[in-house]
């Protein structure tokens, strides 16, 4: 069965601290994202990778950063965590060459306090 | 104007009925068109992928897509309480990227 898998389901941080998102997938897909998803605003993609070492912006990536060392983990990293990051943070994977089909991780609901 | 749009909802249907979800996209060049159910608290699951124009049927779930019009729509027949769910619409725009609209809660009274 495919598998995505997101460290934390819930986090809660501070205003300021750094936050890590860890996120790692068992089908040897190529390409990597993490979008986050807000009440009336959906699903956001703010990075994704391609390839290992290879990142991309997506539609929101101010504040965001991300790292790509392997090819099955894909790491979102807050420098300096603010209260508008709280949010819904979903990782995704699909291989090159399919149908589009993104293959989700289960969230990692962030409050910034 | 948002690239792929969705009635928020919700959309309330009896029991054993038709619910219809629609969706419009900007990109006249896209090609690939997907429907995730997403049910409160989880994360998205692929129900249907469409390409051509036409109907594409999968059990009780059919997806339409009208190219011309910019237009896809899922029609759930049979409808189950188990069918609530927030649809999301999202359309490939290359470059291994797809582009979400904002769900279409869906409500099935028993």
């Amino acid at each position: 069965d495919v598998k995505v898998t997101q460290s934390s389901r819930y986090l809660v941080k501070r205003t300021g601290e750094k936050v890590f998102l860890e996120c790692v997938q068992d089908m040897d897909h190529e390409n990597m994202f993490w979008y986050r998803q807000d009440p009336g605003l959906g699903l956001r993609l703010i990075y994704f990778s391609y390839d290992v070492k290879m990142k991309e912006k997506g539609d929101i990536p101010e504040g965001y950063s991300v790292s790509r060392e392997k090819k099955e983990r894909f790491s979102l990293i807050l420098e300096s965590a603010s209260t508008n990051q709280t949010s819904m943070y979903l990782c995704a994977s699909s291989p090159t060459g399919g149908t589009g089909e993104l293959f989700f991780g289960e969230g990692s609901r962030l409050t910034v306090l | 104007q948002k690239e792929v749009e969705q009635n928020s909802g919700p959309l309330s249907v009896p029991e054993g009925a038709i619910a219809s979800l629609n969706c419009t996209y900007s990109d006249r060049g896209s090609q690939s068109f997907f429907w995730y159910r997403q049910y409160s608290g989880k994360s998205p699951e692929l129900i249907m992928f469409i390409y051509s124009n036409g109907d594409k049927e999968d059990g009780r779930f059919t997806a339409q897509l009208n190219k011309a019009s910019q237009y896809v729509s899922l029609l759930i027949r049979d409808s189950q309480p188990s069918d609530s769910a927030t649809y999301l619409c999202a359309v490939y725009t290359g470059f291994q990227k797809l582009v979400f609209g904002t769900g279409t809660r869906l409500l099935v009274s028993p």
